[in-house]
């Protein structure tokens, strides 16, 4: 059974910072990765897409890289600004257009 | 612009109550999705469909139901409310290509008291 692993659960760093978002998975066998972004009391908004035959993806200051061999991927954040605090979730789809998410990395940027 | 609602918004409720929230997404999705949300557990899939007529089981399905009559719309309902099931509710669409990328609704907030 497919499970989603972000580490840490919570993390905070002062503004300007480069900082790196880890989600791991079990079964390497997944169609594609998305990462969210999920500020409180709100839904999730879609951050970045990676299929399976892509290494990375890139919007702006956000940069998702995925390796399927070692069942991991990094949401790179360049020069955080505290609008970027929020919880942040990954989640992965087999193939069966079901997703599996993890419980997410909570960020605060400190001003 | 297209788009995924859901209402309400926010929904108190007794123990024992049938309770419907509502799902209407204007993307022409195929694929619609239940998730719950709670503390500790992250998100959970309760229903999905993959199109109208269709309905399946996920995780944690028991105590609910949905049915797809249509493209844009899909309903959840709890059949007769617990307090087990308080808690945020997500409704998400999807296409069925190129990467199958999820959009999802506001969310509901329930409390069954």
């Amino acid at each position: 059974k497919q499970e989603v692993t972000q580490i840490p659960a919570a993390l905070s760093v002062p503004e300007g910072e480069n900082l790196v978002l880890n989600c791991s998975f079990t079964d390497s066998a997944i169609y594609n990765l998305q990462w969210f972004r999920q500020d409180p009391g709100k839904g999730l908004t879609s951050l970045l897409l990676i299929q399976s035959s892509q290494r990375e993806q890139t919007s702006g200051r956000l940069n998702a890289s995925l390796d399927k061999s070692s069942g991991r991927s990094t949401l790179y954040i360049a020069a955080s600004q505290p609008g970027d605090s929020a919880t942040y979730l990954c989640a992965v789809t087999e193939g069966t257009y079901k997703y599996i998410f993890g419980t997410g990395t909570r960020l605060k940027v400190l001003a | 612009d297209a788009e995924i609602t859901q209402s309400p918004r926010h929904k108190i409720t007794e123990t024992g109550r049938q309770v419907t929230l509502a799902c209407h997404q204007t993307w022409n999705h195929n694929n619609m999705f239940w998730y719950r949300q709670d503390l500790g557990h992250g998100l959970r899939l309760i229903h999905y469909s993959y199109g109208v007529h269709d309905t399946n089981k996920g995780e944690v399905s028991d105590g609910y139901s949905v049915s797809r009559s249509n493209t844009e719309d899909l309903p959840l309902t709890l059949e007769s409310a617990a307090s087990s099931q308080t808690s945020v509710y997500f409704c998400a669409s999807s296409d069925a290509s190129p990467g199958y990328e999820q959009y999802f609704g506001p969310g509901t907030r329930l409390t069954v008291t």
